[in-house]
């Protein structure tokens, strides 16, 4: 139940760009995306919901492709600020409230 | 705002006890969860309420109790302390539309629980 995020682990110099990706088995209405520092809370970054709706957040976007049940997020030209770990998390239709989150991506960005 | 407030922040436990972990928000919102977070693990979702009265189990609910009798608070309960349930618990909680919508999930700073 728990979605796949892929990589594990990414290193990045400062200025390049990546990609996360999130999957699911089930049939999902909406994805949400979290970046955590370390030994902090988790903050909220973007949320696509079924039907093409989305917000963004800096360089940062994502896309949701419902037919496949996968998200991915991309940050482009990366910054030292964009270390962290990255979340996903879904939602199914009529579970509204019961975010799923995935195992986590580290993303680590060096000078 | 204070937003989502957790306590206590730290707390040591013997196996065997028992403790409730508070947790509360000031933002109106219906949507409350509780996680634990294990390396490597992610955010497991222990429980989650739709509002206050309405609670239900996550993927991880054995050994945690938890009750909504008011908006603000959602209480999260250890019945009988088990050192696997080491972790670090976050809250969250989130603003719902209408119905079955969810919006962004603002999160507590956490309780770090080591059981002994």
């Amino acid at each position: 139940q728990q979605p796949v995020q892929s990589p594990q682990a990414v290193i990045l110099r400062e200025g390049e760009d990546a990609v996360i990706n999130c999957s699911s088995s089930k049939a999902l209405y909406s994805v949400h995306w979290y970046r955590q520092k370390h030994g902090e809370a988790p903050v909220f970054l973007m949320i696509l919901l079924k039907g093409g709706e989305q917000k963004g957040h800096e360089k940062i976007s994502a896309s949701f492709n419902e037919k496949k049940q996968q998200s991915s997020l991309y940050l482009t030209a990366s910054q030292l600020s964009y270390s962290g770990t990255y979340f996903c998390g879904t939602e199914k239709n009529n579970q509204g409230g019961k975010l799923i989150f995935g195992q986590g991506t580290e993303l680590s960005v060096k000078p | 705002n204070a937003g989502v407030t957790q306590t206590p922040k730290f707390q040591v436990l013997k196996t065997g006890q028992s403790m409730t972990l508070q947790c509360a928000q000031d933002m109106n919102h219906e949507y409350m969860s509780w996680y634990r977070q294990d390396p490597g693990m992610g955010l497991r979702l222990i429980h989650y309420s739709v509002g206050a009265g309405i609670t239900d189990q996550g993927e991880v609910p054995n050994g945690y109790n938890v009750s909504r009798s008011t908006t603000e608070d959602f209480p999260l309960r250890l019945l009988s302390a088990a050192p696997s349930q080491t972790s670090v618990y976050f809250c969250a909680s989130s603003y719902s539309p209408r119905l079955f919508m969810n919006t962004e999930a603002f999160f507590g700073q956490g309780t770090r629980l080591t059981v002994v």
